[in-house]
């Protein structure tokens, strides 16, 4: 089964508007990764967060970890038509092989 | 971008087919993974390599195989394709530290008909 949980599954917006999207997942872990996919195509990475951390920014990003509640968000600030794609959680566990674990991920249309 | 390369990009092919997907990657990664998706679906983790002679089966099921023969390459082979079989394939890879991120290749888009 499936480490993360994406909430919500579909997200559509403004542009201009903020973006948020959370993940919960289950075991204990040494890291949560947020990966982008445009459709069809291959996963980029955009952010990882330590389980030590708490916040995060990478440009318009921002990522948060509470991990008491095993959950995290990212917001997308001031979104733009071209952010119109699926974001995935995934959690890594350095007990559990390094594996990368994926929610369902969240798709995200922006509308213009 | 990414020097992690996946072909071929789309596949239509019969039932009973043997084929085999490629995947190579030019960074030097220990670790290479192959994961399958549904269209707009989550991602399950078919099968992994923590290195060369080194394979794995992942959380979900899978008739596939897969080889590590090379550090570079990793080819995902299923010997009798069904249409059960249709989805998108994705490989990728990191390196063998922890907190590092994967890279992944364009995918392979396989329909069995």
């Amino acid at each position: 089964s499936q480490q993360g949980e994406e909430d919500p599954q579909a997200l559509s917006i403004q542009e201009g508007e903020n973006a948020t999207m959370n993940c919960s997942y289950k075991t204990s872990i040494n890291n949560l990764q947020w990966y982008r996919q445009n459709s069809g195509r291959g996963l980029v990475h955009l952010i990882l967060i330590r389980s030590n951390e708490r916040e995060k920014h990478s440009g318009r990003l921002r990522v948060t970890l509470d991990t008491s509640k095993k959950s995290s968000s990212l917001l997308i600030t001031a979104s733009r038509a071209a952010d119109t794609a699926s974001y995935f959680c995934a959690t890594q566990n350095n007990n559990a092989g390094n594996m990368l674990t994926f929610g369902g991920g969240t798709r995200l249309m922006v509308k213009p | 971008e990414a020097d992690i390369y996946q072909t071929p990009r789309y596949l239509v092919i019969g039932t009973g087919k043997k084929i085999t997907l490629e995947c190579s990657q030019t960074m030097g990664h220990d670790k290479m993974y192959w994961y399958q998706q549904d269209p707009g679906m989550e991602l399950h983790l078919i099968h992994y390599s923590y290195g060369v002679n080194s394979t794995e089966k992942g959380d979900l099921s899978s008739e596939s195989t897969v080889s590590r023969i090379r550090t570079e390459h990793f080819p995902l082979t299923l010997e009798s394709a069904r249409p059960s079989h249709t989805s998108q394939y994705l490989c990728a890879s990191s390196e063998q530290v922890a907190d590092t991120e994967a890279f992944f290749g364009q995918g392979t888009r396989l329909t069995v008909v």
